[in-house]
């Protein structure tokens, strides 16, 4: 089975602090995503990317940065930690297969920021 | 931009009835998506859809796409407590490999 694994299930961090949510993936996927999910909103799509190294923004990428330096390892970052970033963060990863394709989750960081 | 929207945001339903839940898109899009979400639980993948007229069924759910609609219906026969879930459907780009539109999603509660 695909695991892909979120490093905190819930973190709480302070206003201005830089923050680091880490994710990692055991099936050599090539993409990478993070979404957030606010109540009645859904998920929104963060980053994304296709590759190491390679990044895209999403919808909301104010705030926010990434990192991949490893195929398997894919990182978001609040540079300056505000109390509107508190939310849900939700990372995915697939395999470009064709039709094949579907997303898989990690099982979320619940982030407070007071 | 592709938009998608998903109603009922809230259904309670009893055991045994029957009930569809509309993911409406806006623009193109080549596959739909529906995931399920339990509370305090990631997102689990239940269908793709990829092509007009697609229908797919696993148990009690079953999912169908029209594209020229552009809705896609995700139906539930004979609720039992166990769907109690949050589902969203979802909408790839095209041409944007990978990249998912998700609607609100619909909190479904089923009761005994």
């Amino acid at each position: 089975d695909v695991k892909v694994t979120q490093s905190s299930r819930y973190l709480v961090k302070r206003t201005g602090e830089k923050v680091f949510l880490e994710c990692v993936q055991d099936m050599d996927h090539e993409n990478m995503f993070w979404y957030r999910q606010d109540p009645g909103l859904g998920l929104r799509l963060i980053y994304f990317s296709y590759d190491v190294k390679m990044k895209e923004k999403g919808d909301i990428p104010e705030g926010y940065s990434v990192s991949r330096e490893k195929k398997e390892r894919f990182s978001l970052i609040l540079e300056s930690a505000s109390t509107n970033q508190t939310s849900m963060y939700l990372c995915a990863s697939s395999l470009e297969a064709g039709q094949r394709e579907k997303l898989f989750f990690g099982s979320g960081t619940q982030l407070s920021v007071l | 931009e592709l938009k998608v929207e998903q109603n009922p945001l809230f259904l309670s339903m009893q055991e045994g009835k029957n009930y569809t839940i509309y993911c409406n898109y806006s623009t193109t899009s080549d596959r739909l998506y529906w995931y399920r979400q339990d509370p305090g639980k990631s997102l689990e993948s239940l269908f793709v859809l990829l092509s007009n007229g697609a229908v797919k069924q696993e148990g009690r759910l079953m999912a169908s796409l029209d594209t020229k609609a552009r809705l896609s219906t995700l139906h539930i026969t004979a609720a039992v407590h166990d769907l109690s879930a949050t589902y969203f459907c979802a909408g790839r780009r095209t041409g944007t490999a990978s990249k998912l539109t998700f609607g609100t999603g619909t909190r479904l509660q089923v009761t005994l």
